[in-house]
């Protein structure tokens, strides 16, 4: 059973630039879950899909950052004109129908921007 | 707004020893409680998922309890080993089926 999986894994990058990540969940789940955390603190919320419908999003989430999820599938968040205060690790998780209060997270993808 | 707390921030422990790790949240309307692992640097381990209406869960050495009227779980380890070393996050399920999380108690077990 494949779990949950994000690419890149490590990503180094200049203040100003834009970068992507991927999240896969897993198969057949429904919701797909994007967080953020930063070092000391735990994760905090950043938005949620059902489907292809983003249907959350916390106001961590600023005019720079943007979250899609073509055809229900595989999930990217985008940060645009990166700063230091984006350097985090960004979790993803999922969960499967019916069941929204059991998330699967995935490894993560450790930002750092210099 | 949710709110999760774990005390203490950080435990260091003889290996052999049990320990308890405390885990309260403020709005007790919660859904399911979860607790997890994180090593440094890597993602998270799901260790044990409490739904609302459990009063404990267990899997080995772990046994985690849950007290919805005070706002309260715990996470009990036994006989603790020098693996047993990383940071232990709880997380309580809210409303939109969203995760708060505590800020976590960082353990280690020494040899």
């Amino acid at each position: 059973d494949t779990g949950v999986s994000q690419d890149p894994r490590h990503k180094i990058t200049k203040r100003g630039q834009n970068v992507t990540f991927r999240c896969d969940p897993i198969s057949e789940h429904n919701r797909l879950y994007w967080y953020r955390q930063t070092l000391g603190q735990g994760p905090e919320f950043l938005t949620y899909f059902q489907n292809e419908a983003q249907l959350e999003k916390s106001r961590l989430l600023s005019d720079r950052f943007s979250a899609e999820r073509p055809k229900g599938s595989f999930s990217t968040l985008e940060i645009q004109r990166t700063e230091q205060g984006d350097s985090a690790m960004y979790l993803c998780a999922s969960s499967p129908p019916g069941q929204p209060y059991e998330q699967y997270f995935g490894p993560g993808t450790r930002l750092t921007v210099t | 707004k949710q709110e999760v707390t774990q005390i203490p921030a950080a435990l260091s422990v003889p290996e052999g020893e049990n320990l308890v790790l405390n885990c309260s949240f403020t709005d007790s309307a919660i859904y399911n409680l979860q607790w997890f692992r994180q090593d440094p640097g890597k993602g998270l381990t799901s260790l044990l998922l409490i739904q609302s209406s459990q009063r404990e869960q267990t899997s080995g050495r772990l046994n985690a309890s849950l007290d919805k009227s005070s706002g309260r779980s715990t996470l009990y380890i036994a006989a603790s080993q020098p693996g047993d070393s990383a940071t232990y996050l709880c997380a309580a399920y809210s409303g939109y089926s969203t995760l708060t999380f505590g800020k976590g108690t960082m353990l280690l077990v020494s040899p």
